[in-house]
């Protein structure tokens, strides 16, 4: 049961263009919300995250977007530059105690922008 | 400012043989975890640490085993190696009130 799901296995944009990478979550205990950038052979870093009381968060060419009520959130990179190219996961945490702390990533999409 | 770091970055086993990935961390954050990254799985939690001597089980945490004696070390054991376990793992650590986890470089494993 996948409860974080990125569709996309890739996606490949210009450069200057908008990239926008989905992410979709079936377990409405999610809170709070993570986007980490992957290079080959590095481990992920985090990149911005939102919580369940926003609808939207930015942070540079960065903006991530929650529609709670669709349980869908996306990652627009405006413009996109050519070392934006990596995988990027998509992770999610429950709030309430107990296991809080544990992240549910999503399967990741792979971003290739062209120069 | 040396972060979370792990150790070996790349190893190669036998199966059958015992394992032991390290990953050490210098900002003293309360939570650690052990992750593996396989194709068509993204990330999955094997292992993951509270404090030092707290200690639970992730989502796939058959064949592996973890303790932690120091809050800043949590190392990873393969007891008897399997091919299924080799993967790039991830260690990760987490201050407490902080919903961001840090990781590593990672460790590529291959068990032959």
């Amino acid at each position: 049961d996948q409860q974080v799901k990125q569709n996309s296995p890739s996606l490949s944009v210009q450069e200057g263009r908008i990239s926008i990478l989905n992410c979709d979550y079936t377990n409405s205990m999610f809170d709070y919300f993570l986007w980490y950038k992957k290079y080959p052979a590095e481990g992920p870093t985090f990149l911005i995250s939102i919580s369940s009381i926003k609808d939207k968060n930015e942070d540079g060419r960065f903006t991530v977007f929650l529609n709670k009520s669709a349980k869908h959130l996306s990652l627009h990179i405006v413009p996109s530059q050519p070392g934006d190219s990596a995988v990027y996961f998509c992770a999610a945490f429950r709030g309430g105690g107990g296991s809080n702390y544990k992240l549910t990533f999503g399967k990741g999409t792979l971003l290739t922008v062209n120069p | 400012d040396a972060g979370i770091t792990q150790s070996p970055r790349y190893k190669i086993t036998e199966t059958g043989r015992q394992v032991t990935l390290m990953c050490h961390q210098t900002w003293s954050h309360s939570y650690m975890f052990w992750y593996r990254q396989d194709l068509g799985h993204g990330l999955r939690l094997i292992y993951y640490s509270a404090a030092a001597d707290i200690t639970d089980k992730g989502e796939v945490p058959d064949g592996y085993v973890v303790s932690r004696s120091k809050t800043e070390n949590f190392p990873l054991t393969l007891e008897s190696a399997t091919r299924s376990q080799t993967s790039v793992y991830f260690c990760a650590s987490m201050r407490q009130g902080v919903n961001i986890q840090y990781f590593g470089a990672g460790t590529r494993l291959s068990v032959l």
